[in-house]
């Protein structure tokens, strides 16, 4: 069983369009973490949620919208999409603090 | 300036050879870890220090709290490690990167 699952893998879609990535994880853990990399593969924090709360928003444009309907579920909504959106975002879930962080295979958005 | 500093940014080495990638930060962390991301693109956690020297197989991983100073060592280096090596801290629930290594090994 994959410990942290994102779905989907490959996305390619239009600009202006309204996409979700999802995100579970069967790890127990209460921190859930989305993470953006950008063409030159640098990873930056989005978001994390403690038990279903947001603790860390980044300055990410509003048009992103996590939803954590669980703690064992972290869902990224994307409105209005733009071609800068275009990169991959990983989902990725910890016990808390400075534990390990365990990483989804990632999301392959592609804005056209 | 990046508050997690990686060197090199590319290195290229021969099968055997023992390899270093050096991480500095500028912020107080919790812990330090050491990521490796391979070509298809999923990211594993190697090490997550908060002080002192851990080893697993054939990397090792140092840390020095008082100089915010952590090393990657990859000792009898294979083209399999050909990877990107990414440092990263922690500071509570933040987690900032460092821009990565390419290590590269050729057979």
């Amino acid at each position: 069983d994959t410990a942290v699952s994102q779905t989907p893998k490959y996305l390619v879609t239009q600009m202006g369009n309204d996409k979700s990535i999802k995100c579970e994880q069967n790890l127990g853990h209460d921190t859930m973490y989305w993470y953006k990399q950008d063409s030159k593969k640098f990873l930056k924090i989005m978001f994390s949620y403690n038990n279903k709360e947001l603790i860390i928003n980044e300055t990410v444009p509003n048009r992103f919208s996590p939803k954590s309907p669980d703690k064992a579920h972290l869902n990224l909504h994307i409105n209005s999409l733009e071609l800068g959106d275009s990169a991959v975002y990983f989902c990725a879930s910890s016990p808390g603090g400075g534990n390990t962080i365990y990483f989804g295979e990632g999301s392959w958005l592609t804005v056209v | 300036k990046n508050e997690v500093e990686q060197s090199p940014q590319n290195l290229t080495a021969q099968e055997g050879e023992f390899i270093t990638i050096n991480c500095s930060y500028s912020v107080g962390i919790s812990a330090l870890h050491w990521l490796q991301q391979h070509p298809g693109g999923g990211i594993v956690s190697l090490f997550m220090l908060s002080s002192g020297k851990k080893k697993h197989g054939r990397l090792i991983a140092t840390i020095n709290i008082q100089e915010k100073h952590s090393s990657l060592h990859i000792t009898a280096s294979h083209p399999r490690d050909s990877a990107v090596y990414i440092c990263a801290v922690s500071s509570g629930s933040r987690l900032t990167f460092g821009e990565g290594t390419q290590l590269t090994v050729n057979p």
